[in-house]
């Protein structure tokens, strides 16, 4: 099944433990993106990559660091995480050539910082 | 700054009748606009898509218009179904293919039986 699979779907943590939240994609999409959903502001890009070693700053990128070693994976790490990274993230993937058809994404992964 | 904006946080309507989700955004550099439908407890799904150089699309019982004077699109949603009550998110893609996609806040559709 063509998929984005993003793990861990929950995850409590403590304020400054390193993490990383895993996102994988089988569908050979060149493109990938990491978002969070906060109440009243939407979706928000945090970051998102054109191909392999290529990333770029989405609109919140403060906190938050990335890698595409691998053209089907794409972890979204958080170094020293504070309460105010508390969201709903989604990992999302697309083809390269196809932006009217735009992301598909992940179930999601429910962060809490305490 | 909020490029992209649904000023409706929710909408209510009767099962069968026409639901109008609404959007507006304030860059002319996007040339795609795409709407996604979300519900709990999973990732935003792809509705239907229009580029800035049309003013409607069509895919079943959804269409979207797009008003570039106005800077303004929506999505028309005839007949409305009770399965179709989720968040309905508007997104716009910068032009350049950079994979930057901005989405809107979000309106929450309720459709009564």
């Amino acid at each position: 099944e063509a998929q984005v699979t993003q793990n861990p779907r929950y995850l409590i943590t403590v304020t400054g433990k390193k993490l990383t939240v895993t996102c994988s994609q089988n569908m050979n999409h060149e493109y990938m993106s990491w978002y969070r959903q906060d109440p009243g502001l939407g979706l928000r890009q945090i970051y998102y990559s054109m191909n392999v070693e290529v990333t770029d700053k989405g609109d919140v990128p403060e906190g938050y660091k990335v890698s595409r070693k691998e053209k089907r994976n794409f972890p979204l790490i958080l170094e020293s995480p504070s309460p105010n990274q508390t969201s709903l993230y989604f990992c999302a993937s697309r083809l390269r050539d196809r932006v009217d058809y735009g992301y598909t994404f992940g179930s999601g992964t429910r962060l809490t910082v305490v | 700054d909020q490029q992209v904006k649904q000023n409706s946080p929710s909408l209510s309507v009767q099962e069968g009748r026409i639901s109008i989700l609404n959007c507006d955004y304030t860059n002319s550099m996007f040339d795609y606009f795409l709407w996604y439908k979300k519900y709990p407890a999973e990732g935003p799904t792809f509705l239907i898509s229009i580029s800035s150089i049309k003013d409607k699309n069509e895919d079943g019982r959804f269409t979207v218009f797009l008003n570039k004077s106005a800077k303004h699109l929506s999505l028309h949603i005839v007949p409305s179904q009770p399965g179709d009550s989720a968040v309905y998110f508007c997104a716009a893609s910068l032009s350049g293919n950079t994979g930057k996609l901005i989405f809107g806040q979000g309106t929450t559709l309720q459709v009564k039986p």
